[in-house]
């Protein structure tokens, strides 16, 4: 198995509050990704990284904003949390973009209350 | 702009065989990627196909056309454990960059 961790797991928080979901890496893959999957829309692309300080932005990034200082970890932020961002958000790393498969982390399950 | 369609739900018998069909609509179609999920699990790479033709591994096979815009994953000899969401994902290229668009996945459930 790919070594990515996902922190925390699970999470309960209120409308409003800023929320940081940490993604761990430890193959050193350049190119990360955060994910979010809904019933009945599958995964979604918030934002990835295709390198240390270089990110963009996916096709669902409103609301959300990331960083990646080190090459094994990149954080995910909501900035004033709402209840449409109650989700699972996966994490996934790859080694470059053509025909490399990516790796996804176990998951943390958001509930915005 | 880009659409994947996949059915949604899909019932077998253990021992037999399914095929879940997969449709695409993409500008910059660079690969197709068949994932696996169980309920409450990561999804876990399958299989991957860019030229024409049938890709084989073990129990499970996957079919590109891309001339039609479709893609099926074959499962063989299916087993209880075989039961999952089956997540179509087409790699595109338009943009600068090859991004990932997943279909909402096909939801399998494999009956004694």
């Amino acid at each position: 198995d790919a070594g990515i961790t996902q922190s925390p797991r699970h999470k309960v928080t209120e409308t409003g509050t800023p929320v940081t979901l940490r993604c761990h890496q430890t193959e050193n893959h350049r190119y990360m990704y955060w994910y979010r999957q809904d019933p009945g829309h599958g995964l979604r692309l918030i934002h990835y990284s295709y390198g240390v300080k270089d990110t963009d932005k996916g096709e669902v990034s409103d609301g959300y904003s990331v960083s990646r200082s080190k090459t094994e970890d990149f954080l995910l932020t909501l900035e004033s949390a709402t209840s449409s961002q109650t989700s699972v958000y996966f994490c996934a790393i790859s080694e470059g973009t053509g025909g490399y498969e990516q790796y996804f982390g176990p998951g943390t399950r958001l509930t915005v209350t | 702009g880009q659409n994947i369609d996949q059915p949604t739900e899909m019932t077998a018998t253990e021992g037999a065989i399914v095929q879940i069909n997969c449709t695409y609509q993409t500008s910059g179609f660079n690969g197709l990627f068949w994932y696996q999920q169980h309920a409450g699990e990561a999804p876990t790479f399958l299989s991957y196909n860019v030229l024409d033709g049938l890709e084989e591994k073990g129990r499970f096979s996957s079919f590109l056309s891309r001339s039609k815009g479709y893609s099926y994953l074959l499962l063989k000899e299916l087993q209880m454990k075989d039961s999952a969401s089956y997540l179509c994902a087409v790699r595109d290229g338009s943009g600068g960059y090859n991004k990932l668009i997943f279909g909402a996945g096909t939801r399998l459930a494999v009956h004694p």
